[in-house]
């Protein structure tokens, strides 16, 4: 099985701040890889696929890079909306597997 | 606009059978191009994919999982089902249903549903 290992599993930030992400997978997976957002009580929502492709409607501030075992899921300028929790989740092979989370809270 | 709905019984008693339906409206459960999964969620813990079925019934589930898990899918009626034998409280969990497509992760996720095993 493939471990998609997640940090930090929590973070505190203002409104307006850099935040980034980290997930390691513990073999190579290319670039089959998703980023989504949780809120509390709501299913996941994607945000990117293969790696750092941004799904339509979700706003530029956020990216992803990455390929075989790091990735990043980037958001530039953290506003009210973005406070959530972050999944990573490779889909390269079975079993699917997910990051811990990432809680982003606010300071 | 694809939908997935999830529906069944929101309480199973210990030893039981859970047993859950996915609806898909909006699409066809039939397409070649997707397959069809679960995935749960334990209060306050993480993500767990639970397995995937496509439209010919061919299947992918987790290995800690196997002994205990089947999925079945209903064409005639765009929807597709999980059972889980022999649950305990360690199946409490939302349990979400969801499309996979074939190159690129999840898309599009049923809203969940909590199911709680308790006696």
């Amino acid at each position: 099985d493939i471990q998609m290992t997640q940090s930090p599993s929590s973070l505190s930030a203002s409104v307006g701040d850099r935040v980034t992400i980290t997930c390691r997978a513990s073999h190579g997976i290319r670039n089959d890889l998703g980023w989504y957002q949780q809120k509390p009580g709501k299913a996941p929502k994607r945000l990117i696929y293969a790696a750092s492709s941004l799904q339509s409607g979700v706003p530029s501030r956020f990216s992803g890079s990455g390929s075989g075992t790091e990735f990043t899921l980037t958001i530039s300028s953290l506003q009210p909306e973005d406070f959530a929790t972050y999944y990573c989740l490779q889909h390269n092979s079975y079993p699917l597997t997910f990051g811990q989370g990432t809680k982003v809270e606010i300071k | 606009q694809l939908q997935l709905q999830e529906s069944g019984p929101g309480l199973v008693r210990p030893s039981e059978t859970l047993s859950l339906t996915c609806t898909v409206s909006g699409g066809s459960i039939s397409s070649s191009s997707y397959y069809w999964g679960w995935i749960r969620q334990p209060p306050g813990e993480g993500l767990e994919w639970i397995g995937n079925i496509y439209y010919s019934g061919s299947t992918y589930y987790k290995s800690s999982l196997k002994s205990r898990v089947t999925m079945s899918v209903d064409t005639s009626k765009n929807q597709f089902s999980l059972k889980l034998t022999s649950v305990t409280a360690a199946d409490t969990a939302v349990y979400y249903c969801a499309r996979i497509p074939r190159m690129v992760p999840i898309d599009y996720w049923g809203q969940g549903t909590l199911v709680t095993v308790s006696s």
